[in-house]
């Protein structure tokens, strides 16, 4: 019963570099979430997709794509490194979208990002 | 403007004893919901407990509490009996709906507890 599994769990990259963050969940959850996690700035959305075949803009999704491949997967991908994208990023699921009812996310274990 | 205040960044309490974390919200909608989240050492999420603005009862899970002043705009988690693995950061979270129809979760900036034998 792994749930969320998040890779890779560590990566430093160089400035300008490219990358993806997979995510991939074994739930049957209908929506996923990228986040970022900056120290004193809590958790911010970046990316979502509501059920497989949707994405939408969080707060912060500038430098970063995303592709909902199937209904399991959901990678989140970095063009271009910038150190402001120094951070670490976790995915998260839930069985349908936030609305009514305690829709609770599920998360994966995180992946930490540097970027030099 | 922030969503969600956290306004106490560390909070240490006794083994055995309670403590209450202290969580204020600002939204304009009538239909929200309140989550809090434990993130150890280990760096995962993990959900506790959930209020719903029109739950007229506080939310409770083992010991957990949530003491929801809906006047107030406050949702405090109250840990009782504290134990030594409940040393985390803790989260407090607001679900809202974006003009798009959409739905996040807005998150505060944590309370670091931590418990002394």
């Amino acid at each position: 019963n792994a749930g969320v599994t998040q890779t890779p769990k560590f990566q430093v990259l160089k400035t300008g570099q490219s990358m993806t963050l997979q995510c991939a969940q074994d739930m049957n959850h209908n929506s996923m979430y990228w986040y970022r996690q900056d120290p004193g700035m809590g958790l911010r959305l970046i990316y979502y997709s509501a059920s497989e075949g949707t994405t939408d803009k969080g707060e912060v999704p500038n430098g970063y794509n995303v592709s909902r491949l199937n209904k399991r997967e959901f990678s989140l991908r970095l063009e271009s490194a910038a150190p402001s994208q120094t951070s670490v990023y976790f995915c998260a699921s839930s069985k349908d979208r936030l609305g009514s009812g305690a829709n609770v996310l599920t998360f994966g274990a995180g992946s930490r990002l540097t970027v030099l | 403007a922030q969503k969600i205040t956290q306004t106490q960044p560390g909070m240490f309490v006794q083994e055995k004893e309670a403590v209450t974390l202290d969580c204020t919200y600002d939204t304009s909608d009538q239909s929200y919901g309140l989550f809090w989240y434990k993130q150890p050492s280990s760096g995962e999420m993990i959900f506790l407990i959930y209020q719903g603005s029109y739950d007229e009862q506080n939310a409770t899970e083992g010991r957990y509490s949530l003491n929801f002043q809906k006047a107030r705009k406050s949702a405090n988690l109250v840990i009782s009996a504290s134990q030594l693995g409940d040393s985390a950061m803790y989260f407090c979270a607001m679900r809202e709906v974006y003009q798009t129809g959409a739905n996040n979760l807005f998150f505060g900036t944590g309370t670091r507890l931590t418990v002394i034998p």
